[in-house]
Parts: C-alpha cells; sequence; structure tokens
C-alpha cells in the first residue's frame, strides 16, 4: 500500500525548534519530490516547501513565511523527508501534512497525502 | 488572506451540478496550466480530485471536472451525492516556483 506517515508533532515553546519526519512506504521514494503542507485550526491549507528528487537536484523551494526558518530535507536511503523548524512562532501552530508530488521539478500536484501531525507553539 | 479567491461556499441537492470558482492573477492561475483542485472531509487529509486545470487521478469519477478561463479555475462537480460535502480548495503553480492556495469552497449537500 502507498502510504505517507508523519511523526515528530507536538508542544513546544516559541523560539524552539522541531523536527518532522515523513515516511513513505509503497512506492520508490526517490523517484519522488515531496512537500509540506499545514492547516491551522479552522483554517485552509497552506504549502510550506518542496524538495525535488535527487534526479533534479534535491534542492529546495519554500513559502515566503517560512523561508529562512524552515528546511526541509530527504534521506532516501530511508524513504524519510523531513522538515526543520526552528525560530518557532505561535502562528506555526497547525496540522502538518507531507505529500508526494505527481511531477519531479516544481511543486504542482500532489498524490498522495499523510494523516497529518500536530504541531502547537505556545508558552 | 489567500492568494486565490474562492467562495466561501456553495450548495446544492443531490443529483445536481455545482461549480466552483477559483480566481487568481496572471502570475499564477493566468499564467500557467498547473491548477489543481482537492476534496477534504474534516479531520482527513486532502484528496486530490483534479490536476492540470482538468485532468482526472485514476479513481477519480467523472462526475468531477475541471477548467479554465483567463485567470479563473473551475471545478463542477456533477449528479452531486452525499459524500461529495466537503471542502474543496484550488491550488496553482505561481511564479518563482511557488504554490498558492484559495481559502476553500464548503459545499453543503442538502
Amino acid at each position: 500500500e502507498v502510504q505517507l506517515v508523519e511523526s515528530g508533532g507536538g508542544l513546544v515553546k516559541p523560539g524552539r525548534s522541531l523536527r518532522l519526519s515523513c515516511t513513505a512506504s509503497g512506492f520508490t521514494f526517490g523517484d519522488y519530490a515531496m512537500s509540506w503542507f499545514r492547516q491551522a485550526s479552522g483554517k485552509g491549507l497552506e504549502w510550506v516547501g518542496f524538495i525535488r528528487s535527487k534526479a533534479y537536484g534535491g534542492t529546495t523551494e519554500y513559502a515566503a513565511s517560512v523561508r529562512g526558518r524552515f528546511t526541509i530535507s530527504r534521506d532516501d536511503s530511508k524513504s524519510i523527508a523531513y522538515l526543520q523548524m526552528n525560530s518557532l512562532k505561535t502562528e506555526d501552530t497547525a496540522v502538518y501534512f507531507c505529500a508526494r508530488e505527481r511531477g519531479n521539478y516544481f511543486p504542482d500536484a500532489f498524490d498522495i497525502w499523510g494523516q497529518g501531525t500536530m504541531v502547537t507553539v505556545s508558552s | 488572506q489567500s492568494a486565490l479567491t474562492q467562495p466561501p461556499s456553495a450548495s446544492g441537492s443531490p443529483g445536481q451540478s455545482v461549480t466552483f470558482s477559483c480566481t487568481g492573477t496572471s502570475s499564477d492561475v493566468g499564467g500557467y496550466n498547473y491548477v489543481s483542485w482537492y476534496q477534504q472531509h474534516p479531520g482527513k487529509a486532502p484528496k486530490l480530485m483534479i490536476y492540470e486545470v482538468n485532468k482526472r487521478p485514476s479513481g477519480v469519477p467523472d462526475r468531477f471536472s475541471g477548467s479554465k478561463s483567463g485567470n479563473t479555475a473551475s471545478l463542477t462537480v456533477s449528479g452531486l451525492q452525499a459524500e461529495d460535502e466537503a471542502d474543496y480548495y484550488c491550488t496553482s503553480y505561481a511564479v518563482n516556483n511557488n504554490l498558492v492556495f484559495g481559502g476553500g469552497t464548503k459545499l453543503t449537500v442538502l
């Protein structure tokens, strides 16, 4: 079964860091670009960032709201994508989803999603 | 405030058709044929319904169709069913490798 499972969410104080993981199974993870999204309670979806497959350089793109604070990386040997979140703010509180990109070079359409992991930033 | 504009709500009776709009600019919707639509039920992950304006992933019923004219994309759901009640989000690729979302439309099946 093709599946993505996020983990690593929790309660963290403002200014601290947290790393989320997205573990893939059922497909060749290294062949796909991946993205992270978030959704605050009762709000809409927001794109966070994107990482290309190694075949396309493994480079990353980020939304302006997180650029410079968040970093996406991948370990194809473990089929895991990571979201490193630094200097967290209360407004980063949300459910974070990872998703598989249909294409590879730019953020476009995402056909497989994880169930999400909750991140709460509060003192 | 979302980059793409969607009406907050829509409704229809079973069997009817409903169309959602998604309005952007020439830097996103109008400039690229990379508009997607997602369905999200409460507490669940989004599901891709349409990509590249009008293409359906495998398994999505042909009751769902997409189109675009200028800076506005549309999703039409025909033959409404109770299980179609959900939130629908549009997205578009945007300049400088960005992805922008609409604020979502809540569909109520009466």
